[in-house]
């Protein structure tokens, strides 16, 4: 069965750090573009980054760049989100999502339960 | 980046209504559209890929179609289980933008 966990959310202060990961099972993530999706609360659900499978390729949205490094370990079959000067505004619940739609044939789409960062002091 | 508008933000329906909603790319996108549908506390399933085409286990009712910068998601005669909220995905060029999203309430 194929799962993914994400851990590393926390209260942290404006301009702290959070590494966040994804552990990926039932599947071997080297083969797959990964991604993370966030959502504040009560909000949309907003890309903030992808990553092709051997890492060479990362892209981010606008408002994250220069502040999030997104890297994999696929000996680990896992993918990580470095945050760094964190904002209020970073505050929302992080999936981690294979979502099939980046690898050529599409495959299905599976996502996280999400690990919940809120930035604030 | 590409910027997507989603509309309408919500809308009122009853059951066995024909509901739509529509993603509008600020480029060219050709097919690159998914569909999403999430449930309050839940997190999103895809409905559609490739702007039309229905992933497998979904009811036929639902139904994409466009191309190039314009997209609907229609769903042919609501059920309860449909009350939801919808998203639309660009994913041109490895990148991905969500829509605002559609939220789908009973009348």
């Amino acid at each position: 069965e194929v799962q993914l966990a994400e851990s590393g959310g926390n209260l942290v202060q404006p301009g702290g750090s959070l590494r966040l990961s994804c552990a990926a099972s039932g599947f071997s993530i080297s083969n797959y573009w990964m991604t993370w999706v966030r959502q504040a609360p009560g909000k949309g659900l907003e890309w903030v980054a992808n990553i092709n499978p051997n890492g060479a390729e990362k892209y981010y949205v606008d408002s994250v760049k220069g502040r999030i490094t997104l890297s994999r370990d696929n000996a680990k079959n896992a993918v990580f989100l470095q945050m760094n000067s964190l904002r209020a505004e970073d505050t929302a619940l992080y999936y981690c999502a294979r979502l099939g739609l980046f690898d050529g044939p599409v495959s299905s789409d599976y996502w996280g339960r999400g690990t919940q960062v809120t930035v604030s002091s | 980046d590409i910027q997507v508008t989603q509309s309408p933000s919500a809308m009122s329906a009853s059951i066995g209504d024909r509901v739509t909603m529509t993603c509008r790319a600020s480029q060219d996108i050709s097919i690159y559209l998914a569909w999403f549908q999430q449930k309050p506390g839940k997190v999103p399933k895809r409905l559609i890929y490739r702007a039309s085409s229905l992933e497998s286990g979904v009811p036929s009712r639902f139904s994409g179609s466009g191309s190039g910068t314009e997209f609907t998601l229609t769903i042919s005669g609501l059920q309860p289980e449909d009350f939801a909220t919808y998203y639309c995905l660009q994913h041109h060029n490895y990148r991905g933008t969500f829509g605002q999203g559609t939220k789908v309430e009973i009348k």
